[in-house]
C-alpha cells in the first residue's frame, strides 16, 4: 500500500529565516505530487505541483519555491520567511490528478 | 475555469440528526466529484467519490449523488455522531486536467 510522509510536524521560524518542508512517498512509482497552504480557518490552496521529476509547475507567485529531486520526493523551500507564509503545508500525491491522497501535514509558525 | 461553492459553516448539529451540506460546482465537460474530510490537525481524507452523473458515492454512512442537471453534489448522512466532527471539502477534476478544485470547506460540529 501507498505511504506519505511529511516533516516536520510542526515548525516555528524566525522571519527572514530560510525553509525546507519535505514531503516522501512509499509505494508507487511516477506520482504526481502536490504541495497545498491551508491559512487557519480556511480553505486550501494549490501552491505547486509536479507531473515527473524536475518538472514543477508554480500555482501562486511567492517567495516559495518547489523542488523534486527524486520520483517520490518534493521538497518545499523558501529563502527568507514572511509573517504571511505561516500556515499548515500539505503535500499530497496522485496517479491521476483525480483522486489526491494527503500526507498528514506541517504547521508552519513565523514569529 | 472550474470552481466549487460550499454552503458557509459552522454547522452544528446534535448527536442523531441528519446531516446535508450542499455543493455545487462549474466545470467544463464531466468532472469526476469527491468529497474529503479533514479531522483537526490533520490532513484532508477522501470520504467518497462519483465519476459520472447519477453515479452515488458512499462511505461510513455517508452518500452523496452526482446530480448533471442541478450540477450539485450534496453530502448526506442520516444519523451524525459526535466523531464525524470535521471540516468537508467538497472537490472536482476535469478529466485530462492534473488537478482538483477544492471549495472552501465546511465545518461541521456535532454535539452530544
Amino acid at each position: 500500500s501507498q505511504t506519505i510522509h511529511q516533516w516536520p510536524a510542526t515548525l516555528v521560524q524566525p522571519v527572514g529565516s530560510p525553509l525546507s518542508l519535505e514531503c516522501t512517498v512509499e509505494g508507487t512509482s511516477n506520482p504526481n505530487l502536490y504541495w497545498y497552504r491551508q491559512a487557519a480557518g480556511r480553505g486550501l490552496q494549490l501552491l505547486f505541483y509536479s507531473v515527473g521529476i524536475g518538472q514543477i509547475s508554480s500555482e501562486v507567485p511567492q517567495n516559495l519555491s518547489a523542488s523534486r529531486p527524486q520520483d517520490r520526493q518534493f521538497i518545499l523551500s523558501s529563502k527568507k520567511l514572511l509573517l504571511s507564509d505561516s500556515g499548515f503545508y500539505l503535500c499530497a500525491w496522485s496517479r491521476t490528478g483525480a483522486e489526491q491522497y494527503f500526507g498528514p501535514g506541517t504547521r508552519l509558525t513565523v514569529t | 475555469g472550474d470552481s466549487v461553492t460550499q454552503m458557509e459553516g459552522p454547522v452544528t448539529l446534535s448527536e442523531e440528526a441528519f446531516l446535508t451540506i450542499n455543493c455545487t460546482y462549474t466545470a467544463t465537460g464531466y468532472p469526476s466529484l469527491f468529497w474529503y474530510v479533514q479531522y483537526p490537525g490533520e490532513g484532508l481524507q477522501l470520504l467518497l467519490k462519483a465519476t459520472k452523473a447519477d453515479d452515488k458515492g458512499s462511505n461510513k454512512g455517508f452518500e452523496a449523488t452526482y446530480r448533471k442537471e442541478t450540477t450539485s453534489f450534496h453530502l448526506e448522512k442520516g444519523s451524525v455522531q459526535v466523531s464525524d466532527s470535521a471540516v468537508y471539502f467538497c472537490a472536482l477534476n476535469s478529466g485530462g486536467y492534473q488537478k482538483v478544485t477544492f471549495g472552501t470547506g465546511t465545518k461541521l460540529q456535532v454535539i452530544p
